[in-house]
């Protein structure tokens, strides 16, 4: 299992950005893929989880209305578009390989991606 | 929303048990999973569905979950065993993902 995230970097309170997870090394179509992120020197939370076929798509408290998570499947990319970002969202954002059923294990993680929100 | 309480820290000396808690109300109604988590790398899964191990995950590592508390149990426990461990539920109440806040493990 390889997943590759990319589209991290600087941006200013307000901005948008497109994080992308490439994966690989399993049938990306039946699995839920996850996005958990983790600010510097603090624990983990929860952004969002989309389900490995149908529609199911679920957000954090913290993100909803302002992130959007789809994945395209023939690429086995899975995408993460944030809007609307605050300082608050800096983080180091994981792609996961799980959430689908929504009470399964997030079974495998990406190395993440690092997103500043700064002016 | 659902609160998972994980003690900061836990310390234990070399070949002993460490014992991991997760508090929650009503906790043992949710399956629970656990992430190991070492300096400058990603999260790997240790514990699934309560008491599963993964390939690759030692059989020192074991997992229980009852009532209001699910426990990670980390049995003669080594130097490379030092890192943070997170637990995690699916609240299906408010449909959300929930981890605890991580406690670290030094091993003295």
């Amino acid at each position: 299992v390889q997943l590759l995230e990319s589209g991290g970097g600087l941006v200013q309170p307000g901005g948008s950005l497109r994080l992308s997870c490439a994966a690989s090394g399993f049938t990306f179509g039946r699995y839920g893929m996850t996005w958990v992120r983790q600010s510097p020197g603090k624990g983990l939370e929860w952004v969002s989880t989309i389900a490995g076929s149908g529609p199911g798509t679920y957000y954090g408290d913290s993100v909803k209305g302002r992130f959007a998570i789809s994945r395209d499947t023939p690429k086995n990319t899975v995408y993460l578009q944030m809007n609307s970002l605050r300082a608050d969202d800096t983080a180091i954002y994981h792609c996961v390989k799980g959430g689908d059923p929504v009470t399964s294990s997030l079974s495998y993680w990406g190395q993440g991606t690092l997103v500043t929100v700064s002016s | 929303s659902y609160v998972l309480t994980q003690p900061p820290s836990v310390s234990v000396a070399p070949g002993k048990t460490a014992r991991i808690t997760c508090g929650g109300t009503n906790i043992g109604r949710w399956t629970v999973h656990w992430y190991q988590q070492k300096p400058g790398q990603a999260p790997v899964l240790v514990i699934f569905y309560d008491h599963d191990r993964p390939s690759g995950i030692p059989e020192r590592f074991s997992g229980s979950n009852s009532g209001n508390t699910a426990t990670l149990t980390i049995s003669r426990v080594e130097a490379g065993d030092e890192a943070d461990y997170y637990c995690h539920v699916w609240d299906g109440d408010s449909q959300q993902v929930v981890f605890g806040g991580g406690t670290k493990v030094t091993v003295l």
